[in-house]
């Protein structure tokens, strides 16, 4: 079983829609959720850190944490094209020695 | 405030050969995490050094070695190069690293290296 498991896509929506992107992780004891952005050919970029049960908001960006369910999603609203990337979803484990990354989930969005 | 840059850029070498990539992490950032990043295998955890001290290793063989200094920076090498090598190294700095559960574990990634092995 792998620590954080992403659909690997590719997902795509129109451009002003809602894009949901969903991870989820097998430690139940992980205490810190971070999603990244990465432009092909680019470095991943920070967008959300998550650390408690709930909702969490930036600007057009929505983390959501369900610790019992072990899942986290991030939301993004009135997708633009320039979002479209590889969204990878990274979770620090309870021993907390390490981040656990997915394979990313590749979002495209359509004019 | 700069942020994390890796050196050098790109980097061809050929099997059997060593490479040193090197890592300055933001300023005041203590952690530095070096990862592996390949379409097949994804994001792999190499080691994380904070304090000069290797804190954690992930599954790499002894060919992949690291070290940080005195500034926090950090530099990473590899040893008897293999096709397999081939890979974008990322490093990422954070202010305390992955033991901290809280904003100071946020990792900040560089660049990257792009090694091609021939």
């Amino acid at each position: 079983q792998k620590e954080v498991e992403q659909n690997s896509g590719p997902l795509s929506v129109p451009e002003g829609a809602i894009a949901s992107l969903n991870c989820t992780y097998s430690d139940r004891g992980s205490q810190s959720f971070f999603w990244y952005r990465q432009y092909s050919g680019k470095s991943p970029e920070l967008i959300m850190s998550i650390y408690s049960n709930g909702d969490k908001e930036d600007g057009r960006f929505t983390a959501q944490l369900n610790k019992a369910s072990q899942y986290v999603s991030l939301l993004i609203r009135d997708s633009q094209p320039s979002d479209s990337a590889t969204y990878l979803c990274a979770v620090n484990k309870n021993t907390g020695n390490q981040f656990y990354f997915g394979t990313g989930t590749s979002l495209t969005v359509i004019p | 405030k700069a942020g994390v840059t890796q050196t050098p850029r790109y980097l061809i070498k050929t099997r059997g050969q060593q490479v040193t990539l090197s890592c300055s992490p933001i300023s005041g950032h203590r952690s530095v995490s070096w990862y592996q990043q390949t379409p097949g295998q994804g994001l792999q955890f190499l080691f994380e050094y904070f304090s000069e001290t290797q804190r954690n290793k992930g599954n790499f063989p002894g060919r992949f070695s690291g070290r940080q200094f005195s500034n926090s920076r950090s530099e990473m090498n590899v040893s008897t190069l293999e096709l397999g090598d081939s890979a974008l190294y990322l490093c990422a700095s954070s202010l305390f690293g992955t033991t901290s559960q809280s904003r100071n574990n946020e990792q900040f990634f560089g660049p990257g290296t792009r090694l091609t092995v021939l």
